[in-house]
């Protein structure tokens, strides 16, 4: 199984909600990531989780809340956004989370419209 | 830090022919290059890697050429179909770090 997988595809919020992303990878991998792409630019990674513990964050705004339950599974918390916050949201994982890492799958990602 | 550029925004071959795909880094500890696929509406696929000890590496149907003494990556796809209509990334991972820099994609559209 080399599949990371994302929930949900699409999803449409106000400026005052709080929802969730989910990412799930069943691979053994012991890294994660977040990355926002808006329409034609490359991913800009958010987040990494190494070994479950947060070990990047590119200054992210706090409205948005990682969080790594297990090694399988990476959320990302959202609340209070912005409509500039509007974007595919893509989770990656990789076999190897300090030291040389290696390739990194992605997942579908979310479609995110802040309305 | 690390910036990867040059590359072309669109590229257009006609189905059959080879395309090659070019991209340009700034760093010298760069230690890991990758190509990454996207199709419209998914993420980035893997294609296809190199590690700085190796200047060409092979899959199907796909080269990665790294010419590290001018900074130099290629993505080369040999006969082009349909289906490789897609954004192409190249992505770059400097020894010892765990982000990858990508640079701008390249958008290559195929000609029946």
């Amino acid at each position: 199984d080399t599949e990371v997988t994302q929930t949900p595809k699409h999803l449409v919020m106000g400026m005052t909600n709080k929802k969730s992303l989910k990412c799930e990878q069943h691979m053994g991998h012991r890294a994660m990531y977040w990355y926002k792409q808006k329409a034609k630019k490359p991913p800009e990674l958010m987040f990494v989780y190494s070994y479950e513990k947060l070990s990047i964050n590119e200054s992210v705004p706090s409205r948005f809340s990682p969080e790594c339950p297990n090694s399988s599974l990476l959320n990302l918390h959202l609340h209070a956004l912005q409509p500039e916050d509007s974007a595919l949201y893509l989770c990656a994982s990789s076999q190897q989370g300090g030291g040389s890492t290696y390739e990194q799958y992605f997942g579908p990602g979310t479609r995110l419209t802040v309305t | 830090g690390e910036s990867v550029g040059l590359h072309l925004p669109t590229l257009s071959v006609q189905e059959g022919d080879n395309s090659i795909i070019n991209c340009a880094y700034s760093n010298s500890a760069s230690d890991y290059f990758i190509w990454y696929k996207q199709e419209s509406g998914k993420g980035p696929q893997f294609i296809i890697d190199i590690r700085s000890n190796m200047d060409k590496r092979q899959g199907q149907r796909v080269t990665v050429l790294l010419n590290k003494t001018v900074k130099h990556l290629s993505l080369q796809i040999a006969a082009t179909q349909p289906g490789d209509s897609a954004v192409y990334f190249c992505a770059v991972l400097r020894k010892g770090a765990q982000k990858l820099v990508f640079g701008q994609g390249t958008r290559l559209t195929i000609n029946p």
